[in-house]
């Protein structure tokens, strides 16, 4: 089975930090990606990657980036962490036809 | 918006009672999928249907698809207890190479 492993379940920041997610799949996948999800508005897609050092830009990109150095490894970073970012954050990888597989989450939140 | 939008937003019924959801979605699509979210987890893979098909089964699920209405429905028959969960569709509506959520239904059920 595919494993997708986000780093940290709970996380609590200050505002104004810079903050890492780390998320790692055990599978050679070409697609990944950061959602954040929120009461009332579902998952929606921050940034998405298809290849090593290749990203895209979801629907929220705004105070988010990314970085992917390795197939393996798709980080999301907050730049200057803001309390509006609190939320539950998933990390996903494209198994085509079998769907995408999730991490457990990352719950942040921005004090 | 443009993602999948899925109706009941939420939904209680009896053990072994029928469970039916739907989704909607406003342009043309490749694929829709079908996730499950237990409460703070991350989501799992359900069912994917293309665009040129029609019903889909996996176990006590069943899955439809009506391209000319834009939507699609997830029965779940025999409903347990460890079925309450938030159900969400996915569509790729807006760009084939990724999937949009719609903001789940939450499936209450009663033992």
């Amino acid at each position: 089975d595919v494993k997708v492993t986000q780093s940290s379940r709970y996380l609590v920041k200050r505002t104004g930090e810079k903050v890492f997610l780390e998320c790692v799949q055990d599978m050679d996948h070409e697609n990944m990606f950061w959602y954040r999800q929120d009461p009332g508005l579902g998952l929606r897609l921050i940034y998405f990657s298809y290849d090593v050092k290749m990203k895209e830009k979801g629907d929220i990109p705004e105070g988010y980036s990314v970085s992917r150095e390795k197939k393996e490894r798709f980080s999301l970073i907050l730049e200057s962490a803001s309390t509006n970012q609190t939320s539950m954050y998933l990390c996903a990888s494209d198994r085509g036809d079998y769907g995408y597989t999730f991490g457990s989450g990352t719950r942040l939140t921005v004090v | 918006s443009q993602q999948g939008e899925e109706d009941p937003q939420a939904l209680s019924i009896q053990e072994g009672e029928n469970a039916t959801m739907n989704c909607s979605y406003k342009t043309s699509i490749n694929n829709l999928q079908w996730y499950r979210q237990n409460s703070g987890r991350g989501l799992v893979h359900l069912i994917l249907i293309r665009s040129n098909e029609r019903e889909k089964h996996s176990g006590r699920l069943r899955v439809t698809l009506d391209t000319s209405k834009k939507s699609s429905s997830l029965l779940i028959t025999a409903s347990r207890a460890a079925d309450t969960a938030s159900y969400f569709c996915a569509t790729d509506e807006r760009n084939f190479n990724k999937f949009y959520f719609g903001s789940g239904t939450k499936l209450n059920v009663k033992p």
